[in-house]
């Protein structure tokens, strides 16, 4: 989608290996989220930035960490990772309560 | 549309029908509802809003329903056409929770030709 850019599309890990998603805007929004989509789910909020410097947990933080690098950039960290987070991965925006723009998606398959 | 699991509840219409999608909420304080469309192998794309002090809202084609007494949402397509085939997810926001947006579990639409 236009405006969010969600880097790598695909990938694979070995558990215990880390890795980190990118996520960059160009829409100037303040707020900045990361979802994880698992097959035939919803979308579950794992971390959120409400603003640039600031970053609070979703509902389910657990094995992840993130980084509001600045006003474009938030990305998602997995410091060890493990089977159960094989998911789909969207970063999204916001600019107050308006509508969030979401990335493409990142498909990460832990095995 | 709360989801089950693996298997989505899925909705299947005959293309020119309407379609009703509907959404059960959970919190009582939600000031604002959204609609989303995704479509496979995308991310989830806008569709339309409702502030919780409205009961009804039309955009193009679409039309949101608010029943806040029983917490329901719903999503009232007009003449159903191929390309509305997609999973469409109510979502649920507090302006005093951070901006989060809180999704349900999704209904599949299936439109027939």
């Amino acid at each position: 989608n236009a405006g969010v850019t969600q880097t790598p599309k695909f990938q694979v890990l070995k558990t215990g290996q880390s890795m980190t998603l990118q996520c960059a805007q160009d829409m100037n929004h303040n707020s900045m989220y990361w979802y994880r989509q698992d097959p035939g789910m919803g979308l579950r909020l794992i971390y959120y930035s409400a603003s640039e410097g600031t970053t609070d947990k979703g509902e389910v933080p657990n094995g992840y960490n993130v980084s509001r690098l600045n006003k474009r950039e938030f990305s998602l960290r997995l410091e060890s990772a493990a089977p159960s987070q094989t998911s789909v991965y969207f970063c999204a925006i916001r600019q107050g309560h308006t509508e969030a723009f979401f990335g493409q998606g990142t498909r990460l398959t832990v095995v | 549309g709360e989801s089950v699991g693996l298997h989505l509840p899925t909705l299947s219409v005959q293309e020119g029908d309407n379609s009703i999608i509907n959404c059960a909420y959970s919190n009582s304080a939600s000031d604002y509802f959204i609609w989303y469309k995704q479509e496979s192998g995308k991310g989830p794309q806008f569709i339309i809003d409702i502030r919780s002090n409205m009961d009804k809202r039309q955009g193009q084609r679409v039309t949101v329903l608010l029943n806040k007494t029983v917490k329901h949402l719903s999503l009232q397509i007009a003449a159903t056409q191929p390309g509305d085939s997609a999973v469409y997810f109510c979502a649920e926001g507090n302006n005093n929770a951070g901006n989060m947006l809180t999704f349900g579990g999704g209904t599949r639409l299936m439109v027939k030709p």
